[in-house]
């Protein structure tokens, strides 16, 4: 029973243009919400988090949009750069197990030149 | 600083071999994670301590893995005997748990690749 899921396994998108990665979960104790980057041969690191009392948290040229109801949530990366080419990791938090992090199978961005 | 350092970065053995993964958190933190990577499963984790207690070990796949915690600065996760199922790469993760505070940012290491022919 996967608790986060990212449904798209890959995304392409032009140099400049917004890139939305898009995540959604079905456990609604979930209050913490975080979406980490990873590069090949790299542990995956931290890029913005997001906690359930906002609906949107912006650091730069990246912004994380919460639904509740919906129970979804999405990043946007603009403008696009070469260098966010990685794999982006969802991840989520909530409840007993607050410290506990659950997260997607992972979306990997290429940005083209 | 230094991050989280694992070692090895990269372990080939055969089945049936004992393995032991290392990591040293990062100076400070009190929390630490231990994450396995597969194709199949993702990202998932495996055990994690508080304060170099064992919290959480609902992840552990069996009882072949085993995990301690001797001191602040250092963690193993075994695997005894190994099986060529659990080739994966291995995360540890630290983070600094202030209290009231449900949740603290985590910090990976590179990873270690094992692979269990």
């Amino acid at each position: 029973d996967q608790q986060v899921k990212q449904n798209s396994p890959s995304l392409s998108v032009q140099e400049g243009r917004i890139s939305i990665l898009n995540c959604d979960y079905t456990n609604s104790m979930f209050d913490y919400f975080l979406w980490y980057k990873k590069y090949p041969a790299e542990g995956p690191t931290f890029l913005i988090s997001i906690s359930s009392i906002k609906d949107k948290n912006e650091d730069g040229r990246f912004t994380v949009f919460l639904n509740k109801s919906a129970k979804h949530l999405s990043l946007h990366i603009v403008p696009s750069q070469p260098g966010d080419s990685a794999v982006y990791f969802c991840a989520a938090s909530g409840g007993q197990g607050a410290q506990k992090l659950v997260f997607g199978q992972g979306t990997r961005l290429t940005i083209n030149p | 600083d230094a991050g989280v350092i694992q070692s090895p970065r990269h372990e080939v053995t055969e089945m049936g071999q004992e393995v032991t993964l290392r990591c040293k958190p990062i100076s400070g933190h009190n929390s630490l994670f231990w994450y396995r990577q597969t194709m199949m499963r993702g990202l998932e984790l495996l055990i994690y301590f508080n304060n170099n207690v064992p919290i959480d070990d609902s992840g552990m796949p069996e009882d072949r893995f085993s995990a301690k915690m001797p001191n602040a600065s250092f963690s193993t996760l075994k695997i005894q005997p190994s099986e060529p199922r659990d080739s994966a790469v291995y995360f540890c993760a630290s983070s600094r748990v202030l209290q009231g505070i449900g949740y603290n940012e985590q910090f990976f290491g590179p990873g270690t690749r094992l692979t269990v022919l």
